[in-house]
Parts: structure tokens; C-alpha cells; sequence
């Protein structure tokens, strides 16, 4: 079965650097979700898109941006970078419908590592 | 905002035994998900769980979500060198569009 897919796996920027994340979900998947997870930590909750729109944001900093696309593939553009970035970046999908109700979960991709440099 | 309160941080065991982890939240979660996670890898899901209550067994792994919404446990029997990994739980409340995720449990396993 076709699963989240993120591009590319690795990248290393410099700092003040711009860095772009792709995600393609799941098909026929409306909602993803950007996550960023440090070295030796829990994964944190940036971004997410439902049909095409923001739902949700969390810890995402005023120096990245992300979107969703008509074909529900998303972006995330990291700019200014600094080492405190580096990091993996995990995005998710979920099917349409309420998300998280019984039925309904998500699902991540292997994940995108950014090493600033 | 919400928080989710998972231990133990790290288990060593020896291959065979049982594992046992669990997590809580200061807040009502409707959804409880535990995730698998190898170096350098997404999470993967082992076992979702959507009612109070609700014990959910996957092989080897069982969990259960916590009558008072606010807990969840991960069982994992008879373990195997497989089983190496962080696992995570997460949960999301009602109508939430993200899942918040636990500190995450790193288990290894001595042979």
C-alpha cells in the first residue's frame, strides 16, 4: 500500500540558509501534518492543512511556512535557517472524514533529515 | 497546552520478559495511539484506540485507554529483539487536528 512520502530524506543547508520539505500523502488523504523532532526527542507538532487550508499550528516558527496544494501534496519552506533546526521532519496524513475518530488515523512518513551546518 | 507524561523513559530487559509502559495526560484525550519508532525512521503504528476503556491487542502488544480518558498503557509480552525501539504514545482530545506526543519509552533488549 502506498504510504506518506517525503522528499528529500536528506539535506544539509547552511546557516540563514532557505530549505524546502515536500510531502506527499497518502492518496485520497485530505489533512497533513508537519512535525519536528530533535535528536533524542518526542516528535513536536508544527503545521497542519486540511483541504488545502491551515487547521491547526503549533510550534512553528515566523521564519518557516508551509501549504497544501490542490493535489494535497504539501510544502515546507524553512528560512533563515539555524543550527537549532536541525532536526528530522516528519509528515503525516489522515483520510477525510473527523480525524481521529475510530477509523481514522494518522499516518508519517520516514521523515526528512535537515542538518544545518 | 496539553501534555502527555510518559513512562518509563528507557527499559532495560532481558529477551523474554515482559514490558509494560504507560502514559498520562493533564487533560481528556478521546483518541490514545502508540507508536513504534526505529533510528531514523517514522513512526509506526501499532495500535489506536478510540474508547474509554477499550482494550486493543496487536500479537505480542496490547493496550488499553484508560477510563478516565486521562491514561493509557502499552503491554508487549514475551519480548523479542525486534522489540528495540522508542515507542510513543499519543493522544489528540475531541475534534483536535494534531496529535501530542509522549516524552517516548526507549527499550532495549539484551539477548
Amino acid at each position: 500500500a502506498a504510504g506518506v512520502i517525503q522528499s528529500p530524506r536528506h539535506l544539509i543547508k547552511e546557516k540563514r540558509e532557505t530549505a524546502t520539505l515536500k510531502c506527499y500523502p497518502i492518496p485520497r488523504h485530505d489533512t497533513v501534518y508537519w512535525y519536528q523532532q530533535g535528536p533524542g526527542q518526542d516528535p513536536q507538532f508544527l503545521i497542519s492543512f486540511y483541504e488545502k487550508m491551515q487547521s491547526d499550528k503549533g510550534s512553528i516558527p515566523d521564519r518557516f511556512s508551509a501549504q497544501q496544494f490542490s493535489d494535497y501534496h504539501s510544502e515546507l519552506n524553512m528560512s533563515s535557517l539555524e543550527l537549532g533546526d536541525s532536526a528530522l521532519y516528519f509528515c503525516a496524513s489522515s483520510p477525510p472524514g473527523t480525524v481521529l475518530i475510530s477509523g481514522n488515523t494518522i499516518y508519517f512518513g520516514e521523515g526528512s533529515w535537515l542538518t544545518v551546518v | 497546552g496539553q501534555q502527555l507524561n510518559q513512562s518509563p523513559q528507557s527499559m532495560f530487559i532481558q529477551e523474554g520478559e515482559d514490558v509494560s509502559m504507560n502514559c498520562t495526560s493533564s487533560s481528556i484525550f478521546n483518541t490514545w495511539l502508540w507508536y513504534k519508532q526505529e533510528p531514523g525512521e517514522g513512526p509506526v503504528l501499532l495500535i489506536a484506540l478510540y474508547k474509554a476503556g477499550e482494550l486493543t491487542s496487536n500479537g505480542r502488544l496490547t493496550a488499553q485507554f484508560g477510563i478516565t480518558r486521562k491514561d493509557s498503557f502499552l503491554n508487549i509480552s514475551a519480548s523479542i529483539p525486534s522489540d528495540v525501539g522508542i515507542y510513543f504514545c499519543a493522544g489528540a482530545s475531541q475534534g483536535a487536528q494534531k496529535l501530542v506526543f509522549g516524552q517516548g519509552t526507549r527499550l532495549t533488549i539484551n539477548p
